[in-house]
């Protein structure tokens, strides 16, 4: 039973333009989420969080915004830039943080 | 400098081999994860050290047996390899304590069992 899903498996976006990944979870317990980026060969790294009590996080070009009653998150690339072409993966923590639950990722792909 | 190593990077092996991925993270954190990458990409925790304590042990079959000798080190040793356990096996590293920290990532160990 996977308690975070993330539904598009990959996205094409022109340089420049907005790239939106999108998360849902169903454990309304959940209050930390995260979001890591990974290229081929190498392990995931993060990129930007957002804790329950708030509704958005910035940092840079990349935006993640929280919606609880929806239980949806989405992080926002803007301006994309074909560095950014990677696998997005989000991740969410209860409680005392120390387990995590990842999506399956999305495929980001940045066109020059 | 890397952060958190795992070794071997690819591992090839036939069924029924018992292997070891080591790992190693110098960040100074308390506490160590093994994930398993499975082919439909979810990343799935298997285990948790804190501490040298282990805190996590998800639903993984007794032939997964892990060894943290300090907190700097945990070790994944995997008896009777199966067909199955063919996976990416990424270790990560955490602050831990209870706070807003996220996790680093080894560079993970592709493993084939033939």
């Amino acid at each position: 039973d996977q308690q975070v899903k993330q539904n598009s498996p990959s996205l094409s976006v022109q340089e420049g333009r907005i790239s939106i990944l999108n998360c849902d979870y169903t454990n309304s317990m959940f209050d930390y989420f995260l979001w890591y980026k990974k290229y081929p060969a190498e392990g995931p790294t993060f990129l930007i969080s957002i804790s329950s009590i708030k509704d958005k996080n910035e940092d840079g070009r990349f935006t993640v915004f929280l919606n609880k009653s929806a239980k949806h998150l989405s992080l926002h690339i803007v301006p994309s830039q074909p560095g950014d072409s990677a696998v997005y993966f989000c991740a969410a923590s209860r409680d005392n943080f120390n387990k995590f639950y990842f999506g399956s990722g999305t495929k980001l792909n940045v066109k020059p | 400098d890397t952060a958190v190593s795992q070794t071997p990077k690819y591992l090839v092996t036939q069924m029924g081999n018992d292997k070891s991925i080591k790992c190693e993270q110098n960040l100074g954190h308390d506490t160590m994860y093994w994930y398993k990458q499975d082919s439909k990409k979810f990343l799935k925790i298997m285990f948790s050290y804190n501490n040298k304590e282990l805190i996590i042990n998800e639903t993984v079959p007794n032939r997964f047996s892990p060894k943290s000798p300090d907190k700097a080190h945990l070790n994944l040793h995997i008896n009777s390899l199966e067909l199955g356990d063919s996976a990416v096996y990424f270790c990560a590293s955490r602050r831990g304590g209870g706070a807003y920290n996220e996790q680093f990532f080894g560079p993970g160990t592709r493993l084939t069992v033939l």
